[in-house]
């Protein structure tokens, strides 16, 4: 089944302590993105990849860190949690092509305390 | 950078009737794509239906369609014969299709449509 995997679906976590949030496709997908969901501010892009080793900044990269060292994975690191990323988190991927559906992870919730 | 602006935080509307769900973006761009995603309460994205800046027909997809204004940089969702299963947070979404904007996607901030039986 054609899915994005995102690990953990909830995650509960104290200021300044790393975490990686999990992303795999298995659509050998070129495009990943992450997107973080505040409720009255709609979904903004953190960031995205459009292929391996190839990552940029989306509108939210503050406090973040992607890395894209193989095609069907794509983490998102936290390196010193703070209480404002507390949020829901959106992995996604598609193809290239100009117009390719994007696939959506289930969400991972997350709440630094 | 690109915007997409949704006026109605909430909407409602009985069961099969027809309710439309605004939005309208703002670019420079001549090319771009829109996007109409709904998330029920599982938080699930589900893409609704797309368009192509550059194709003048309105996309439809079973009850849902929209009306594609691009002098006006609107693009409006109407859902005929409205559904209990409908509801949910509706989000328009922008994606350009060259240069800086090729892998962004902008979103709105979503409308809350409830759907009353």
């Amino acid at each position: 089944e054609a899915q994005v995997t995102q690990n953990p679906r909830y995650l509960i976590t104290v200021t300044g302590k790393k975490l990686t949030v999990t992303c795999s496709q298995n659509m050998n997908h070129e495009y990943m993105s992450w997107y973080r969901q505040d409720p009255g501010l709609g979904l903004r892009q953190i960031y995205y990849s459009m292929n391996v080793e190839v990552t940029d900044k989306g509108d939210v990269p503050e406090g973040y860190k992607v890395s894209r060292k193989e095609k069907r994975n794509f983490p998102l690191i936290l390196e010193s949690p703070s209480p404002n990323q507390t949020s829901l988190y959106f992995c996604a991927s598609r193809t290239t092509g100009q117009i390719g559906k994007l696939f959506f992870g289930s969400g991972t919730q997350l709440s630094v305390l | 950078a690109q915007t997409v602006t949704q006026s109605q935080p909430e909407m409602s509307v009985q069961e099969a009737e027809t309710v439309t769900l605004s939005c309208t973006y703002d670019t420079s761009e001549s090319d771009y794509y829109l996007f109409w995603y709904k998330q029920p309460p599982s938080r699930q994205m589900i893409l609704v239906i797309r368009q192509e800046a550059y194709k003048q027909q309105n996309a439809t997809e079973n009850r849902f369609s929209v009306n594609f204004q691009k002098a006006a940089k609107s693009f409006s969702l109407k859902i005929s014969d409205s559904q209990l299963g409908d509801a949910a947070m509706y989000f328009c979404a922008y994606k350009g299709d060259r240069g800086s904007t090729l892998g962004r996607l902008y979103f709105g901030r979503g409308t809350q449509l409830t759907v009353w039986p």
